[in-house]
């Protein structure tokens, strides 16, 4: 069966970064790509950006564009979110899910438990 | 503020039938571009209900349906139950933006 399984969670400084990683088992890696998703406290779901299962294509939101880097290692069938300068309004749970897109983000089928990231001096 | 808009609440009596509506633009649903709709329990990571606008995935019951017209889509569930009480979210592509985006998201309260 089809798991993502995230990292443990998380306690950053402001101006710090954080890398998370989305270890996936029960599937040809290499035919999906994946989408990174958050949800601050109490919040709706932010969609942060997709990064294809080769490293060869990617897509990021726009309000993320310059500090976030999504990338996938075929090797260990793993995909990492870092994401840079971290400011209090980035904690927030998040979220690695596979991707059904081919050559950019479609939707999002199987997700990863979540990862609590909080930002905090 | 999210370019896909959904309404922040919606309630239904067991047994009635709810629908869930998410407007967008012409830059995204009115362009074209496939809607798929996810359940998020409390505390726990959403979950694909509908995609590419009226598809099921395997094991989710034939109560919950999707459908799509001009800028708008609509998530359909009829039978309410007491397990359906949670938080959905309609997802789909925005071309101006060049990137996916999520409605606002929509309470629904089992009565």
């Amino acid at each position: 069966q089809v798991q993502l399984v995230q990292s443990g969670a998380e306690v950053k400084k402001p101006g710090a970064s954080v890398k998370v990683s989305c270890k996936a088992s029960g599937y040809d890696f290499t035919n999906y790509g994946f989408s990174w998703v958050r949800q601050a406290p109490g919040q709706g779901l932010e969609w942060m950006g997709w990064v294809s299962a080769d490293n060869a294509d990617t897509n990021y939101a726009e309000s993320l564009q310059g500090r976030v880097t999504m990338t996938t290692d075929t090797s260990t069938s793993t995909a990492y979110m870092e994401l840079r300068s971290l400011r209090s309004d980035d904690t927030a749970v998040y979220y690695c899910a596979r991707d059904n897109g081919v050559g950019g983000p479609l939707y999002p089928d199987y997700w990863g438990q979540g990862t609590l990231v909080t930002v905090s001096s | 503020q999210s370019v896909l808009t959904q309404p922040p609440s919606v309630s239904g009596a067991p047994g009635q039938r709810v629908t869930i509506s998410c407007t967008g633009g012409s830059s995204n649903i009115g362009a074209g571009y496939d809607v798929h709709w996810y359940q998020q329990l409390p505390g726990t990571a959403p979950k694909l209900l509908i995609y590419r606008n009226n598809y099921r995935p395997s094991g989710v019951p034939d109560r919950f349906s999707g459908s799509k017209s001009g800028i708008s889509a609509s998530l359909a569930i009829t039978g309410l139950q007491a397990e359906d009480e949670a938080d959905y979210y309609c997802l789909s592509y925005d071309g101006s933006l060049s990137g996916s985006v999520f409605g606002g998201g929509t309470k629904l309260t089992v009565l």
